[in-house]
């Protein structure tokens, strides 16, 4: 079965870039018919959707986390990534990775989350 | 962007008994509707897709109803392993929402 796994700091200094990894085993993501994405939440808050990134490189990012992130995809090693730049304390969070079901639209599976941390 | 409002956000509940869950959105997403569950320390878990298809391994006491902006998860013969956050979300459009989530506590 497919399983998703964070990598990354979980801890970054504000003004500086946010940078994580989702590995994925079990299951190509060079696949169509998934939209792979980041979700984030704020320590004891709800669940925010902050983008996905498609197999051929299309991305689509929320308007509310849009300034900075960057999202790419890197299909020879199966993994996807997360970049959020200029970071400040409102992006300490616990950022997930998650496979999209492009047209059922569910996140399934998840990651187990990363907890970054931004303080100086 | 589309709005999920789920009352209430805390409900105490008892073992064997039953809750539900009301999710509203603010505008019409026909059946465009996900839940999850969600333990402390953990990923959401997705339980049920399209307002009411169980997710392969949920168990049958987990159901869902609902249509437009008013939706439901209802919960019966409630386990010990049921008490968590729940969470809605809109998959009708972009960006992708969720609701504020609803403690179910012992």
């Amino acid at each position: 079965q497919v399983q998703l796994q964070e990598s990354g700091p979980g801890l970054v200094k504000p003004s500086q870039t946010l940078s994580l990894t989702c590995t994925v085993s079990g299951g190509s993501i060079s696949s169509g018919g998934y939209y792979w994405s980041w979700i984030r939440q704020h320590p004891g808050k709800g669940l925010e959707w902050i983008g996905y990134v498609y197999y051929n490189g299309n991305t689509h990012y929320n308007p509310a986390v849009e300034s900075g992130v960057i999202m790419s995809i890197d299909t020879s090693k199966n993994q996807f990534s997360l970049r959020l730049n200029s970071v400040t304390a409102a992006d300490t969070a616990v950022y997930y990775c998650a496979r999209g079901a492009e047209w059922l639209g569910f996140f399934d599976p998840w990651g187990q989350g990363t907890l970054v941390t931004v303080s100086s | 962007d589309i709005q999920l409002t789920q009352s209430p956000s805390f409900l105490s509940a008892s073992v064997g008994g039953s809750v539900t869950i009301t999710c509203r959105a603010s505008q019409d997403i026909t059946s465009y509707l996900v839940w999850y569950q969600q333990k402390p320390g953990k990923a959401p878990k997705l339980l049920m897709y399209a307002t009411s298809t169980l997710q392969s391994g949920v168990p049958s006491r987990f159901s869902g109803r609902g249509s437009g902006t008013e939706f439901t998860l209802t919960i019966t013969s409630l386990q010990p392993e049921d008490f968590a956050t729940y969470y809605c979300q809109q998959v009708k459009s972009y960006p992708r929402t969720f609701g504020q989530g609803t403690k179910v506590e012992i």
